[in-house]
């Protein structure tokens, strides 16, 4: 069974340190990856997504991540963060059999400490 | 650039009743998706229709049901409508032979059931 799992439900930084969002997925098949941004009360934000090709994607708001096929991870990076930056974030897995549903991951609450 | 429309944005029922949701893909969009995301969840996949039909189907209850229609919006009847069912529903949508198979994701519907 294919499964999305993030490590950590809440992450707390400091404005300027590192985000480490972390992700791990289970996949019978090669998966699409993505993560997504949500701010309170609001929809679905694409912030960046691997399907094939380079394995060091880069996205909205200085975000990246990396795919490593051999640790089954795409953890999500932004050398510095911002304020602006917290919100929840959620790590997805698409399928690209069937009906191409997208798995979510339990999400991560970023915290930014002024 | 056109997205994914959602209506009602916000819906108050009453135990037992019935609600139905409103989702317009993106022009040229053939696939839509419905997903759940209860208070502090994850957004959980309902069901999906390819070109008019059903295509996958996940933790959808029996109450509900959806179906596309030949301009390509979809519907989601909910009936006998529980307190359990109050969250956001998110629709999404893709276009034909999407490559990245990424899933656009409009504003949702909050249902509030009282």
């Amino acid at each position: 069974a294919q499964s999305v799992t993030q490590l950590g439900s809440h992450v707390s930084v400091s404005e300027g340190a590192l985000v480490l969002l972390r992700c791990n997925y289970s996949s019978s098949v090669p998966p699409y990856l993505f993560w997504y941004v949500q701010y309170p009360n609001q929809g679905l934000q694409l912030l960046l997504k691997y399907t094939t090709g380079a394995t060091l994607v880069k996205g909205i708001n200085g975000f990246e991540a990396e795919f490593k096929k051999s640790e089954t991870s795409f953890h999500l990076t932004k050398p510095s963060a911002h304020m602006s930056d917290a919100a929840e974030y959620f790590c997805a897995v698409t399928l690209g059999t069937g009906g191409f549903k997208t798995i979510f991951g339990a999400g991560t609450r970023l915290f930014v400490k002024a | 650039a056109a997205g994914v429309i959602q209506s009602p944005r916000h819906l108050i029922k009453e135990k037992r009743e019935t609600a139905t949701l409103k989702c317009y893909p993106i022009p040229r969009h053939d696939t839509v998706y419905w997903y759940q995301q209860g208070p502090g969840q994850d957004p959980q996949f309902l069901i999906s229709f390819y070109e008019k039909m059903q295509s996958d189907k996940g933790s959808i209850p029996d109450r509900f049901s959806a179906q596309q229609f030949s301009d390509y919006h979809s519907e989601l009847n909910m009936s006998s409508l529980e307190l359990g069912d109050s969250a956001l529903y998110f629709c999404a949508s893709s276009p034909p032979l999407a490559d990245s198979y990424e899933q656009y994701f409009g504003p949702g519907t909050r249902l509030t059931v009282t």
